[in-house]
């Protein structure tokens, strides 16, 4: 089992819709989650960061976490031909470790 | 100042060349490390320098020679590489190795092994 893993994608919405990203991980223990947007190219950026249990809302994001299920989720409202990129979970414990990373495509 | 600079942006070297790769930061951050990305995957954690002392070294071949002469620069030497070592060279920093923050990273460099 990888350490972190996410939805293989690619995903496509259409503009303006809710894109949902997924990330499972599977040490219990681990306490701080991260989703990083990387366009093709470029280095990753840090969009969000989430360390208890619920949601956490930044503009157009939503972090979503749920200990018990060891799940952390990113939401993308009204989604914009330029949230097209690479969307990669974190989880840090005691070192970034990095799931596969999901290929979102938002088409016009 | 919240940017983690990394020089080259592109570097093309032959086999028996050396070369080295820059990354510096001015956030007052305590950790650094180098992270390693080939195309269509995850970053892959190399190094870790925490207050200026190699903390972690995931197994990575000795063709590869981290330094990091103070605080805010640390270099990434390379002698001998072969062509499956080209990738996307990262640099990151934290304020600590144990923060449970997440990463800022430079721009990267583009390594092509000839």
């Amino acid at each position: 089992q990888k350490e972190v893993e996410q939805n293989s994608g690619p995903l496509s919405v259409p503009e303006g819709a809710i894109a949902s990203l997924n990330c499972t991980y599977s040490d219990r223990g681990s306490q701080s989650f991260f989703w990083y947007r990387q366009y093709s190219g470029k280095s990753p950026e840090l969009i969000m960061s989430i360390y208890s249990n619920g949601d956490k809302e930044d503009g157009r994001f939503t972090a979503q976490l749920n200990k018990a299920s060891q799940y952390v989720s990113l939401l993308i409202r009204d989604s914009q031909p330029s949230d097209s990129a690479t969307y990669l979970c974190a989880v840090n414990r005691g070192k970034l470790i990095f799931g596969q990373g999901t290929e979102l495509s938002v088409k016009p | 100042d919240t940017e983690v600079t990394q020089t080259p942006k592109h570097l093309v070297m032959g086999m028996t060349n050396k070369k080295s790769l820059k990354c510096e930061q001015h956030m007052g951050h305590r950790a650094m490390y180098w992270y390693k990305q080939k195309a269509k995957k995850p970053p892959e954690l190399m190094f870790v320098y925490s207050y200026e002392k190699l903390s972690i070294n995931e197994s990575v071949p000795s063709r590869f020679s981290p330094e990091c002469p103070n605080s805010s620069l640390l270099n990434l030497h390379l002698h001998a590489l072969q062509p499956e070592d080209s990738a996307l060279y990262l640099c990151a920093s934290s304020s600590g190795e144990g923060s449970g923050e997440g990463y800022t990273f430079g721009s990267g460099t583009r390594l092509t092994v000839v």
